[in-house]
């Protein structure tokens, strides 16, 4: 298995409040992602990085913010978070440069917002 | 617009018989296409894939099928097997930009005994 780690593992905030969710990773691949799983919607990209520093929107950005400041972390931020975040969160990483499409996913983190 | 669609949600059959799950895309661009195999509480893993200058890609019990013209794929699972009920994740994506994959909503798949 793909050495991914999110923390925290579950999570419970009040409407307004920060959170930082973090993603590290130990297989030194270049993309990092970050999606969201909601019943009837499969997986929605957020935020993805192909590189430290280097980020870009996916489908679902608004109201996420990302930062990539070293190849083994990936930081998902929701600045003020609302009940309509109240989802479960994937880290994904990929290395596509190596031929391979695949992604690895981390175990997710179950976050509430009440 | 939905680009990867799976129209079924819930797919239900008997151990040892072929499960087939589908999968339509609707952009033409897509030129690799993967499944992933999802179990409660634990992140999606990579089942198998394929490219679109192939049809066919086999592993083991898994087998996916690709019509370019229909801009159809499926997966075949033979025989299947109690412990292959999960949710099952189609993604596309383009050679131009490897790194963005695009899912359907996925299909819960369950074997019974």
């Amino acid at each position: 298995d793909a050495g991914i780690t999110q923390s925290p593992r579950h999570k419970v905030t009040e409407t307004g409040t920060p959170v930082t969710l973090r993603c590290h990773q130990t297989e030194n691949h270049r993309y990092m992602y970050w999606y969201r799983q909601d019943p009837g919607h499969g997986l929605r990209l957020i935020h993805y990085s192909y590189g430290v520093k280097d980020t870009d929107k996916g489908e679902v950005s608004d109201g996420y913010s990302v930062s990539r400041s070293k190849t083994e972390d990936f930081l998902l931020t929701l600045e003020s978070a609302t009940s309509s975040q109240t989802s479960v969160y994937f880290c994904a990483i990929s290395d596509p440069a190596s031929g391979a499409y695949e992604q690895y996913f981390g175990p997710g983190t179950r976050l509430t917002v009440t | 617009d939905q680009q990867v669609k799976q129209n079924s949600p819930s797919l239900s059959v008997q151990e040892g018989r072929i499960s087939i799950l589908n999968c339509d895309y609707t952009n033409s661009m897509f030129d690799y296409f993967l499944w992933y195999k999802k179990y409660p509480a634990e992140g999606p893993t990579f089942l198998i894939s394929i490219s679109s200058i192939k049809d066919k890609n086999e592993d083991g019990r898994f087998t996916v099928f690709l019509n370019k013209s229909a801009k159809h794929l499926s997966l075949h699972i033979v025989p299947s097997q109690p412990g292959d009920s999960a949710v099952y994740f189609c993604a596309a994506s383009r050679n131009t930009n490897a790194g963005k994959s695009t899912f359907g909503d996925g299909t819960t798949l369950t074997v019974k005994p």
